[in-house]
């Protein structure tokens, strides 16, 4: 079945430094792809998405691209903050006739220090 | 305006007992979704809604777990009798229909089963 992987946490980083966070996916046929964030005491909240292959999502200075090839979307940002400290999942939408599932990472906790 | 909301916040509980909880999606959003999320773990899909029907529950423990949205709008989640490892953070989610993209999601309840 369809699935999502991610790097496991805690990624721990001093502020401004650069951040990717690793995830790759097993879909059958053209899933979108999501990262969603959770911040300590707060619900999910959708932080970018691609819908399709070569597509870049973006917000709040994260960026990740849709790629096909290598079945990767990769979250990254030039220069974190310690209010990005948090938990980061990747998720892939897999569609059928009226469902559109979510299915999740594991999560990677991230821990920025000033 | 208003986000999805969920009661109670938390609730702990003895193996056994029953325990229900409650959903209220954003305004409008024919799409509900409940999903169970154990510490470490991404979040898992239980049953989504569209309007009062339901349209994927095959993730749900139907022995013992029981939901249902009358009138398409409010949602109830139960479990009866409760295991230890049902142990977990339950979140909701809605969206305005079901290919959409984007789903919202409550703050969750989180469920301690002692």
């Amino acid at each position: 079945g369809d699935s999502v992987t991610q790097m496991e946490g805690p990624v721990t980083l001093s502020e401004e430094a650069f951040l990717t966070i690793n995830c790759t996916y097993t879909a059958t046929g053209y899933p979108s792809l999501f990262w969603y964030v959770q911040y300590p005491g707060e619900g999910l909240q959708l932080l970018l998405k691609a819908t399709k292959a070569d597509d870049k999502g973006s917000n709040k200075g994260f960026e990740a691209t849709y790629r096909k090839e290598t079945t990767s979307f990769h979250l990254e940002k030039g220069s974190v903050q310690v209010s990005d400290s948090a938990v980061y999942f990747c998720a892939l939408r897999s569609g059928g006739r009226n469902t559109d599932k979510l299915i999740f990472g594991t999560g990677t906790r991230l821990q920025v220090f000033p | 305006e208003a986000g999805v909301a969920q009661s109670p916040r938390y609730k702990i509980i003895e193996k056994r007992q029953s325990v229900a909880f409650w959903c209220n999606p954003i305004s409008g959003h024919a799409t509900l979704y409940w999903y169970q999320q154990i510490l470490g773990q991404g979040p898992k899909l239980l049953i989504q809604f569209q309007n009062n029907g339901v349209v994927d529950d095959s993730q749900l423990p139907k022995d013992r777990f029981s939901a249902e949205r009358l009138k398409g709008v409010d949602s109830t989640l139960k479990i009866q009798p409760a295991k230890l490892e049902d142990s977990a953070v339950y979140l909701c989610a809605s969206s305005t229909r079901w290919d959409t993209d984007t789903q919202y999601f409550g703050p969750g309840t989180r469920l301690t089963v002692l």
